[in-house]
Formats: structure tokens, C-alpha cells, sequence
């Protein structure tokens, strides 16, 4: 593993359904970040970790819950999708030494039918 | 509130045309700028970055400067390739503490060959 992976790549999810997008990240970092990529909108922040057993609301956390057990992984959860959820999902890490510098996974696409 | 707006996209130039993608900002305090990459398929990157005024950020020919009087952080380069084709953030992070990045809406950029 080399920096930050997601999985799934994408997934049609139907509405109501439980959903966990996965990330792991390889390189230490303690601060941790969940956006949503929509057109028109750029990225929102949906929930972030400064550490590993914290977390933090961001833009948009409505719909959705994280955890954070160790330092290299930060599941994202959706408990019952909706179709406002149909989006890319970007998952982040940042180096405390430079906090303001994030590394991004290569994001999972969903769709919610 | 802190925010950035960047111009709409797309933008579309011939190779080794000049580049202009503007960017402003509203911001507290003195906030750290960015710009980041997006290329087909993959999650962003860091571009480059000026954490105060007059600085100015430069990668791959890229260039931005940091100009308060303004509050803007144009992002330019001389000669675009068509490997420059991808979608461009602009970003900030607050200067009032705290690492919660906040991100325009993306300028998707083409380059013709």
C-alpha cells in the first residue's frame, strides 16, 4: 500500500440500504478527512479525525457516521442511503507537521437508487 | 464566513496558450491558500501553496501569488500542455486555527492539441 486507498472504486447501492466505504491510509498520519465531490458544489466536508478514537462533524455529516479505531483506517457509514447521496466520495489524510497539506485517495463513486 | 469562488469553467485553450484561472477568497485572520489538481480518475492533489501575503507558490510551471490587498490567488502558467488537462481547486484553510480546509467549486480545465 502506497499512501491512501478506498474501496469500493464504485458501488449502486438501492435506497435504505447500509453502506461502509472503506480507507486506509499507510503513512502515519493522524488527522483524517471524509468530502463529498459534487458538481457545481467542489468538495464538502462530510466528517474528519484529528487523532485516532476522535471525530468531528464537518459541512455535511447528516446521513452519515465515522469511527476511528486506529491511526490508518477511517470508515465512512452510511446507516440508510438516499438518493442525496449519489456522489464521489474523497477520502484525506494530512501530516501534523503540515496540517494545512492533504493527501486524497482516489475516491469511491456511488450511486443510490 | 470563509469562502472561495473561482470563475466557471471550462476553459479551454490551444497547447502552450497562457493560463489564467482566478481565484478570490473571504477569510478571518490570515488563511494559508492552495490550489490542487484533479486529473481524470484519480482524487486531488497538491498543486502549490502560499501561507502569507506576497508569497507565491510555483510546481510544474504553475504559479499563483498570495495578494491581500485583493484577496485573490490567481493561478497561472505560461505555456499549457495537454497533460495540464484536469479540474483546478482553489483552497484555504483559516488563519484562526484549526486545519478544516475549504474549497472552490473546481475549474475544469481542456487543452487542444
Amino acid at each position: 500500500i502506497a499512501g491512501i486507498t478506498q474501496a469500493p472504486t464504485s458501488q449502486i447501492l438501492a435506497a435504505g440500504r447500509r453502506m461502509t466505504l472503506r480507507c486506509t491510509q499507510d503513512m502515519r498520519h493522524n488527522a483524517m478527512y471524509w468530502y463529498r465531490q459534487d458538481l457545481g458544489l467542489g468538495l464538502r466536508l462530510i466528517h474528519y479525525s484529528n487523532t485516532a478514537g476522535t471525530t468531528g462533524k464537518g459541512e455535511v455529516p447528516d446521513g452519515y457516521s465515522v469511527s476511528r479505531a486506529n491511526t490508518d483506517d477511517f470508515p465512512l457509514t452510511l446507516a440508510s442511503a438516499v438518493p442525496s447521496q449519489t456522489s464521489v466520495y474523497f477520502c484525506a489524510s494530512s501530516d501534523d507537521r503540515f496540517p494545512n497539506e492533504q493527501y486524497f485517495g482516489p475516491g469511491t463513486r456511488l450511486t443510490v437508487t | 464566513g470563509n469562502s472561495v469562488t473561482q470563475m466557471e469553467g471550462p476553459v479551454t485553450l490551444s497547447e502552450e496558450a497562457f493560463l489564467t484561472i482566478n481565484c478570490t477568497y473571504t477569510a478571518t485572520g490570515y488563511p494559508s491558500l492552495f490550489w490542487y489538481v484533479q486529473y481524470p480518475g484519480e482524487g486531488l492533489q497538491l498543486l502549490l501553496k502560499a501561507t502569507k501575503a506576497d508569497d507565491k507558490g510555483s510546481n510544474k510551471g504553475f504559479e499563483a501569488t498570495y495578494r491581500k490587498e485583493t484577496t485573490s490567488f490567481h493561478l497561472e502558467k505560461g505555456s499549457v500542455q495537454v497533460s495540464d488537462s484536469a479540474v483546478y481547486f482553489c483552497a484555504l484553510t483559516p488563519g484562526t486555527g484549526g486545519f478544516k480546509t475549504i474549497f472552490g467549486a473546481g475549474t475544469r480545465l481542456f487543452v487542444k492539441a
